[in-house]
């Protein structure tokens, strides 16, 4: 079964303080990983698609990474507007489907 | 160029009662998804159309059924409602059936008293 772990599930820092999200997956075969990003009671917002090992993205102060088992949101000189819950999800070979972590909620003190 | 939009925002319905859930993708796409997001557990798949067809369903029963219009817009029907149906329900549309990306609407929140 296609499974995707987030650590850590919260996360304070400071603003300024540059850390990094962790999404691990085991997936039958991976069409592709993708980032969002949800505010409270709202729809996630997409962020990046990751195809292959290897592959990077970055987006102002986000960047995302992806290896074999595992893909990092690296933020960089986070603002407190940089505060929300960053999914993480993967797509099988099963068309439609995204299979989703349970999320890292950051909170960023100004 | 307008996003997915869904409606109603919020509902509330009693145990045993149906509900309807409406969405429009963004224009151009014809596949649409639905997701259900309860307290503690995430994002769970429930189901794709695309082109008018049901193409994958999630392991929900069938009490939750949709159907996809000739415009591409959704519509979700979860029937003989359950206090544990509380959830927001999130829409998703893509470009087509093999496009990967997703983008979601702002969803809306249902609570079953």
């Amino acid at each position: 079964e296609d499974q995707v772990t987030q650590s850590p599930e919260a996360l304070r820092l400071q603003e300024g303080e540059s850390s990094s999200l962790n999404c691990s997956y085991t997936v039958s075969g991976l069409r592709g990983l993708f980032w969002y990003r949800q505010d409270p009671g709202k729809g996630p917002e997409f962020l990046f698609t990751l195809y292959s090992a290897g592959e990077e993205k970055e987006k102002e102060r986000l960047k995302a990474t992806l290896t074999k088992k595992e893909s990092f949101l690296h933020i960089t000189a986070p603002k407190p507007e940089d505060s929300a819950t960053y999914l993480c999800a993967v797509q099988a070979l099963v068309f439609g489907k995204l299979v989703f972590g349970k999320g890292t909620k950051l909170t960023v003190n100004p | 160029e307008a996003g997915v939009t869904q409606s109603p925002t919020h509902l509330i319905k009693t145990r045993g009662q149906q509900a309807t859930l409406r969405c429009s993708p963004i224009s151009g796409h014809t596949s649409v998804y639905w997701y259900q997001q309860a307290l503690g557990l995430g994002l769970q798949f429930l189901l794709w159309y695309d082109e008018g067809e049901e193409r994958n369903r999630g392991n929900f029963p069938p009490r939750f059924s949709g159907r996809q219009f000739p415009n591409y817009s959704s519509e979700l029907n979860v029937n003989a409602l359950e206090l544990e149906d509380s959830a927001l329900y999130l829409c998703a549309s893509s470009l087509d059936g093999s496009t990967d990306t997703q983008y979601f609407g702002p969803g809306t929140r249902l609570t079953v008293l």
